[in-house]
């Protein structure tokens, strides 16, 4: 069955720096990938997604993410990252391997941006 | 406005006891799902709906059972079988699951067996 692993459990930044979450998956062939975020308090909600062409995709709020299919990664970035991104992210993958349709989720980074 | 309710957002319940989770949408998507948010072990599917009347297990299905009679509500319920059903629960939708659409998230029901 696919899964999907998310290097970092914990990121903690200053306003300003740089941001990188990795997101690595198993199995290979089409697959979907997606990026959602979960503001304190709030419901996930879609960051950004990838289903074909540019492997470079744009999502809200400044954020990125870059689909390299030979390294089965699906890294999302950020320039210059605000308090307000404190939150939890989650890397997220459909198709590919066997197991039930739906997506697989990561396990999940919570990033706190320090002021 | 268009979306998902998830009713009640807090659920308590004496072990044993089985209880059934709301989730209702105004989308008209035909696929709905139900996941299961633990710390630190990000979201795991355990029931999803293709169409009315027909639904499919998930990774964690044990324990749990749903129905889909209609295409705006996808219940679940939470039965005395499962051995560890404190957790959040997160109903979704989309689309369709065939398609690429993306996930609608309702608010969660966050569910404490004692």
């Amino acid at each position: 069955a696919q899964s999907v692993s998310q290097h970092n459990h914990h990121v903690i930044l200053s306003e300003a720096a740089s941001l990188e979450l990795g997101c690595n998956y198993s199995y290979g062939g089409t697959v979907n990938l997606f990026w959602y975020v979960q503001y304190p308090g709030q419901h996930l909600q879609l960051l950004l997604k990838y289903f074909s062409g540019d492997p470079l995709v744009k999502g809200i709020k400044g954020f990125e993410a870059e689909f390299i299919k030979s390294k089965f990664s699906f890294n999302l970035r950020k320039p210059s990252v605000q308090w307000s991104d404190t939150a939890e992210y989650f890397c997220a993958v459909k198709g590919g391997g066997g197991g039930a349709d739906g997506l697989t989720f990561g396990k999940g980074t919570h990033l706190i941006i320090q002021p | 406005d268009g979306g998902i309710t998830q009713s009640p957002k807090y659920l308590f319940r004496k072990e044993g006891q089985n209880v059934t989770l709301s989730c209702e949408q105004n989308l008209n998507h035909d696929a709905m799902y139900w996941y299961r948010q633990d710390p630190g072990q990000g979201l795991r599917l355990i029931y999803y709906s293709q169409i009315v009347n027909d639904f499919q297990k998930g990774d964690i299905a044990e324990g749990y059972s749903v129905s889909r009679e209609k295409k705006e509500s996808f219940p679940l319920t939470v039965t005395s079988a499962q051995k560890n059903p404190t957790a959040f629960y997160l109903c979704a939708s989309s689309i369709s699951d065939r398609g690429v659409g993306a996930l609608h998230f309702g608010n969660g029901t966050r569910l404490t067996v004692t």
